[in-house]
């Protein structure tokens, strides 16, 4: 069984641009969520998806969103991006035992 | 609000000692669950081992062991004669259910360095 998988690995923006992470998660996992992970902060919680439904969001400003897909796939978006937001971006998905997270490699975001 | 405290910011040892990662939570749920993940250089986070606030029940896999205690609040976990191999950040999370889904609250991780 794959794993998750996150695209792109690495992404360097500019101060004011906007991004698109996306993850696929392991095939049959309809609940996909999403971390950022900042040597200052530590890992924090932005949202979690369930069958298309944003049923949880963290404590995060409205420019990060996400959304999934009927297939389960899911993209976050960040706009007009700062400094700040450069972060390792984690999304991991889980399946019937909902408490129980499988996590993928990451996306590095670094932001200019 | 839930807190999960890894004290030990960076840990080195000796290939073939033993180290023990503190894990302190707190939390006014009575259900919940807590998790130990292991970060290597490549990013993922590796689910290593789950208990529920109902298992008091200690664990040993292999090299690994964990000691949860309700009582204390904690759920230290003991690596046995360790590896060059066991070398990277791990962390401990407290996981609760709400509004239908689980969150996770994170320590803020220990690196663990192992040298040969």
């Amino acid at each position: 069984k794959a794993g998750v998988t996150q695209t792109p690995r690495y992404l360097i923006k500019t101060r004011g641009q906007q991004v698109t992470l996306s993850c696929s998660p392991i095939s049959g996992h309809r609940s996909v969520s999403w971390y950022q992970q900042t040597p200052g902060q530590g890992l924090q919680f932005l949202f979690e998806y369930f069958s298309e439904t944003q049923r949880n969001k963290g404590n995060f400003p409205g420019r990060f969103s996400g959304r999934q897909f009927s297939n389960s796939r899911s993209e976050m978006n960040v706009s007009t991006l700062e400094l700040g937001d450069s972060a390792l971006y984690l999304c991991a998905s889980a399946g019937r035992t909902m408490e129980k997270l499988f996590f993928g490699s990451g996306t590095q975001l670094s932001v200019l | 609000a839930q807190k999960v405290t890894q004290a030990q910011t960076e840990i080195s040892v000796v290939e073939k000692e033993d180290v023990t990662l503190d894990c302190v939570y707190e939390t006014r749920d009575t259900t919940y669950y807590l998790f130990w993940y292991k970060q290597p250089p490549s990013g993922e986070l590796v689910f290593l081992i789950r208990r529920n606030s109902f298992d008091e029940q200690n664990e040993i896999s292999g090299r690994y062991s964990w000691n949860f205690q309700k009582s204390t609040s904690s759920f230290n976990f003991t690596i046995t004669a360790s590896q060059v191999v066991d070398s990277a950040v791990y962390f401990c999370a407290l996981i609760r259910l709400s509004g239908g889904s689980y969150i996770p609250t994170f320590g803020r991780g220990t690196s663990l360095i192992v040298h040969p």
